[in-house]
């Protein structure tokens, strides 16, 4: 049982270039994340979903779009990379949205923008 | 507006000492819930615990203990004889009433413990 699986791992990107981050779930989760997280500052998030074809934006969402056709995916898109979204990216999936449930977190993106 | 405080940034230890994190939260919500999360020095985030608004008994498990205290807006984390393996970064968080399943951080803080 893989929980959340982000590809890449690592990325090095060039200012201006544009990239796709894949988070994928197999434990049949209606609600996904995607998280930044920076140092001094914890994890903020970025954008969710709560279920196949919704997505909505966090605290954080300039910069970033975000797709969720199949309810096993959620993707992050950078159209135009810069230098300030340098940082580790986490994807979570949750049961529901009901408060009282875990979420559970990929393993990370470390992305750099040079 | 939510928030969460981890006025702690690093805090260092000698092995078998204990060591509390202090998190202090806001919220206008009348039901909400808390979470420690774990982060060692792989990366990724290990679950330790939850618990919701209406629950303020402290529960222990193994080394861990946590405090509940809505009559101060804290929960905070002791770590009992700790441990070297214990060295991580330690974030505290906060989910919104509203079934959306965000968390709200903390600043999250560096535990080191040395041998």
């Amino acid at each position: 049982n893989a929980g959340v699986t982000q590809t890449p791992k690592f990325r090095v990107l060039k200012t201006g270039q544009s990239m796709t981050l894949l988070c994928a779930q197999d434990m049949n989760h209606e609600y996904m994340y995607w998280y930044r997280q920076d140092p001094g500052m914890g994890l903020r998030l970025i954008h969710y979903s709560v279920g196949e074809g919704t997505t909505a934006k966090g605290e954080v969402p300039d910069g970033y779009n975000v797709s969720r056709l199949k309810k096993q995916n959620f993707l992050l898109g950078l159209e135009s990379a810069a230098p300030s979204q340098t940082s580790v990216y986490f994807c979570a999936a949750g049961p529901s949205g009901l408060p009282n449930t875990e979420a559970f977190f990929g393993q990370g993106t470390r992305l750099t923008v040079v | 507006a939510q928030k969460v405080t981890q006025a702690q940034t690093e805090i260092s230890v000698v092995e078998k000492e204990d060591v509390t994190l202090d998190c202090v939260y806001e919220t206008r919500d009348t039901t909400y819930y808390l979470f420690w999360y774990k982060q060692p020095p792989s990366g990724e985030l290990v679950f330790l615990i939850r618990r919701n608004s209406f629950d303020e008994q402290n529960e222990i498990s193994g080394r861990y203990s946590w405090n509940f205290q809505k009559s101060t807006s804290s929960f905070n984390f002791t770590i009992t004889a700790s441990q070297v393996v214990d060295s991580a970064v330690y974030f505290c968080a906060l989910s919104e009433a509203q079934n959306t399943g965000k968390l709200i951080f903390g600043q999250g803080t560096t535990l080191q413990v040395k041998p």
